[in-house]
């Protein structure tokens, strides 16, 4: 079955200092990775994908993920934390769902906590 | 920039209520999306739709219809609602892949539903 993990359901971090979100993922052929950020109430906001090529992939608001095909993984990666990089964090991967269509699996969220 | 917008953000229905959440999107996409978030279990996919007059079922769609009469609009209808259905609903759009350029999908604000 075709599936995506974030085995913490929760980060803590003190601002400035490194951090990492872990996925992990289960796919068919080549894996579409995507990775979201959610706010308190609002909708989710497209942070990055990977698609091909480089397996470092640079985002929004600094953020960057590292691809790798033997580990099936696709962590999500900030040099320096903000307080304001608080929020939940879903990594998805692309699903075929039949000839025509595809959509979003996504983990079950990783809530990224800094601390000031 | 509308981009997509749900409405209502927030709504109380009795059990056997039945109401549309409103969806619509302003970006000329092809494919739209029906989510479900529960706490700790991410988002799970209810109904999709490739195109107008074309819908189909997701993993969740017990309890829920969709109907895709334009390109813009594509609304969930919950015919007699259970508390089970109490969740946060997103609506998701997206374009047709071009050139090999998987696109992101663009999510709504949300739609908080509690049934009692």
């Amino acid at each position: 079955a075709q599936s995506v993990a974030q085995p913490e359901d929760q980060v803590n971090v003190a601002e400035g200092n490194p951090l990492t979100v872990k996925c992990t993922y289960s796919v068919s052929g080549n894996p579409y990775l995507f990775w979201y950020v959610q706010y308190p109430n609002r909708g989710l906001q497209f942070l990055l994908k990977y698609i091909t090529g480089d397996n470092l992939v640079k985002g929004s608001y600094g953020f960057e993920a590292e691809f790798n095909k033997s580990q099936t993984s696709f962590h999500l990666k900030k040099p320096s934390a903000l307080v304001s990089d608080s929020a939940l964090y879903f990594c998805a991967v692309r699903v075929r769902l039949n000839q025509a269509g595809t959509a979003l699996i996504f983990g079950k969220g990783t809530t990224l906590s800094v601390s000031s | 920039n509308a981009g997509v917008t749900q409405t209502p953000k927030f709504r109380i229905l009795k059990i056997g209520q039945s109401m549309t959440l409103q969806c619509t999107q302003d970006m000329n996409h092809n494919y739209m999306y029906w989510y479900r978030q529960d706490p700790g279990m991410g988002l799970k996919l209810i109904y999709y739709s490739v195109g107008a007059g074309i819908t189909d079922k997701g993993e969740v769609p017990n309890g829920y219809n969709v109907s895709r009469s334009t390109t813009e609009d594509f609304p969930l209808r919950l015919e007699l609602a259970a508390p089970s259905q109490t969740s946060v609903y997103f609506c998701a759009s997206r374009e047709w892949d071009r050139g090999g350029l998987n696109t992101e999908a663009f999510f709504g604000q949300g739609t908080r539903l509690t049934v009692v």
